[in-house]
């Protein structure tokens, strides 16, 4: 089992509220990642980041927002929550060695439903 | 188009029984081949992943194979259990960047009956 945590891990809210999603790796794993899935379909790449202080956007285009302050916490804002948010946001994280071969161990995910 | 079309989209097999779940790619230059296992509401478990020089890696059960001159790949999983119920998905990673990019089919979604 990978040591990499999401919370909350179900989040039900309404409309325009402020919210953030929170992932912690504690592998020292310097590259992140944050995926959304709808049911059925593929994980799309919506941010990444290859160390503190680095965040890149992804594939899917996002309204989200995310920070790297520190190695091990790549937390996910979303400032005005709309209902076509809702999906399930998947954290990864993976080592820097640079081989395309690095796997990246995955969260529970956050069920996220905007009302 | 980097695509990877994974098949069937379910299946529905009894417990004890073998299955194969199939997996097509486009992904170009490639890199790897990764099967990964998704439980409900859980985030994605890698089973095995292979090169461009593998074509075949086992895992317990679960013997995975591919064919980089056809880019085809499949999963095969041996004498079925309740916990294999899950989706799994192949992921195919390019080596066109230093990330790694990595490109996901939409998951079979298996169901082991008692």
């Amino acid at each position: 089992e990978a040591d990499i945590y999401q919370t909350p891990r179900y989040l039900v809210i309404g409309t325009g509220k402020k919210i953030t999603l929170e992932c912690s790796q504690t592998m020292g794993h310097d590259k992140m990642y944050w995926y959304q899935q709808d049911p059925g379909m593929e994980l799309h790449l919506i941010h990444y980041s290859y160390g503190v202080n680095s965040t890149e956007k992804g594939d899917l285009s996002s309204e989200s927002t995310v920070s790297r302050i520190r190695t091990e916490h790549f937390p996910l804002t979303l400032e005005s929550a709309r209902p076509s948010h809702t999906s399930q946001y998947l954290c990864a994280s993976s080592e820097a060695s640079g081989r395309a071969s690095d796997t990246q161990y995955f969260g529970p995910g956050t069920r996220l439903t905007v009302l | 188009k980097n695509q990877v079309e994974q098949s069937p989209q379910s299946l529905i097999i009894l417990e004890g029984k073998n299955c194969t779940l199939q997996c097509n790619y486009t992904v170009s230059p490639f890199s790897n081949l990764r099967w990964y296992k998704q439980d409900t509401g859980r985030g994605p478990v890698s089973l095995t992943i292979m090169t461009f020089s593998e074509n075949t890696k086992s895992n317990g059960r679960y013997t995975a194979t591919l064919d980089a001159d056809t880019k085809q790949s499949s999963l095969h999983i041996t004498a079925s259990q309740l916990s294999d119920s899950a989706s799994y998905i192949c992921v195919v990673s390019d080596r066109g960047s230093t990330l790694g990019r990595l490109y996901f089919g939409r998951g079979t979604q298996l169901t082991v009956w008692p």
